[in-house]
C-alpha cells in the first residue's frame, strides 16, 4: 500500500542551526512533491514545489531536494529561527491519469520547534 | 486577492444531525479539494471538483458527499453525524487540477460532534 512518512513527529532545534526533514515514501511514483507550513488551528500553507527530474529547490532560507531513486526528500531551513516554529508537511503529488485520480497525499508532519 | 474562505468557522453539532460546509475558492481556480484533519490520522482526502464535478472520492463514507456549483464555490455535507467525525475539515483550491500547482488552503471549519 502507499505510504507517506515524516521521519520523527517533532524535531527541536537551537536558533541559527538548520533544521532537516525528511519525507520517505513507497509505492508511489510523484509527478511532484510539494512542502507546506501549518500553524495550530490554521490550514496549511504552500511553500516550495520540487519536479520529479528536479534535484533542488531553493527559496531564500529554504531547500528542498527529491531523490526519486530512494524515494525520499529533504527539507532544510537555515539560520532557522524561532518564527520557524511550526508542523511541516510533505505532499505527493500525482501523474495525472496514472492512478486514475490525482489527490494529494499528505504526510502526518513534523512539528518542529526553534528554540531561541 | 482573497484567499480560499470557509464558513462557518467552528461549529458544534450532535450525533445523528447532518451538517454542510461552504468553500469559496480563490477567484479563477477551478479545482477545490477538501480534506479532513485529525490529530491522529493526519490530513485526509475527501474529494475533489473540478468544473462542477466530482472527479475524485476519497475511502470515506456515503455519509460524506459535496458539490461544486458553477462559480466554483463547493460544499460538503455530512450526514447522520457521528463523534468520530468532530475534526478540521479544509477546503483547498488550485488554478488547474493537474500537477505542478500549489494548494492555498483555507482556515478550515472546526466542526465538534458531541
Amino acid at each position: 500500500s502507499q505510504k507517506i512518512e515524516q521521519n520523527s513527529e517533532a524535531l527541536n532545534i537551537q536558533e541559527g542551526k538548520t533544521a532537516t526533514l525528511t519525507c520517505n515514501y513507497t509505492n508511489y511514483s510523484p509527478a511532484y512533491l510539494q512542502w507546506y507550513r501549518q500553524d495550530p488551528g490554521r490550514g496549511p500553507v504552500f511553500l516550495l514545489l520540487i519536479r520529479e527530474n528536479e534535484k533542488e529547490k531553493r527559496k531564500e532560507r529554504l531547500k528542498v531536494t527529491f531523490d526519486t531513486t530512494l524515494k525520499q526528500s529533504l527539507f532544510h531551513i537555515t539560520a532557522s529561527q524561532p518564527a520557524d516554529s511550526a508542523t511541516y508537511l510533505c505532499a505527493l503529488d500525482p501523474r495525472v491519469g496514472l492512478y486514475n485520480n490525482n489527490d494529494m497525499r499528505f504526510g502526518a508532519g513534523t512539528r518542529l520547534t526553534v528554540k531561541p | 486577492k482573497a484567499g480560499v474562505t470557509q464558513t462557518p468557522r467552528y461549529l458544534i453539532k450532535t450525533r445523528g444531525q447532518q451538517v454542510t460546509l461552504s468553500c469559496s475558492p480563490i477567484s479563477g481556480h477551478r479545482s477545490v479539494s477538501w480534506y479532513q484533519q485529525t490529530p491522529g490520522q493526519g490530513l485526509q482526502f475527501l474529494f475533489e471538483y473540478f468544473s462542477e464535478t466530482q472527479r475524485n472520492k476519497g475511502n470515506f463514507p456515503g455519509r460524506f458527499s459535496g458539490r461544486q456549483f458553477s462559480n466554483s464555490r463547493s460544499e460538503m455535507n455530512v450526514s447522520t453525524l457521528e463523534l468520530g467525525d468532530s475534526a478540521l475539515y479544509l477546503c483547498a483550491s488550485r488554478a488547474e487540477r493537474q500537477g505542478g500547482y500549489g494548494y492555498t488552503f483555507g482556515s478550515g471549519t472546526r466542526l465538534t460532534v458531541v
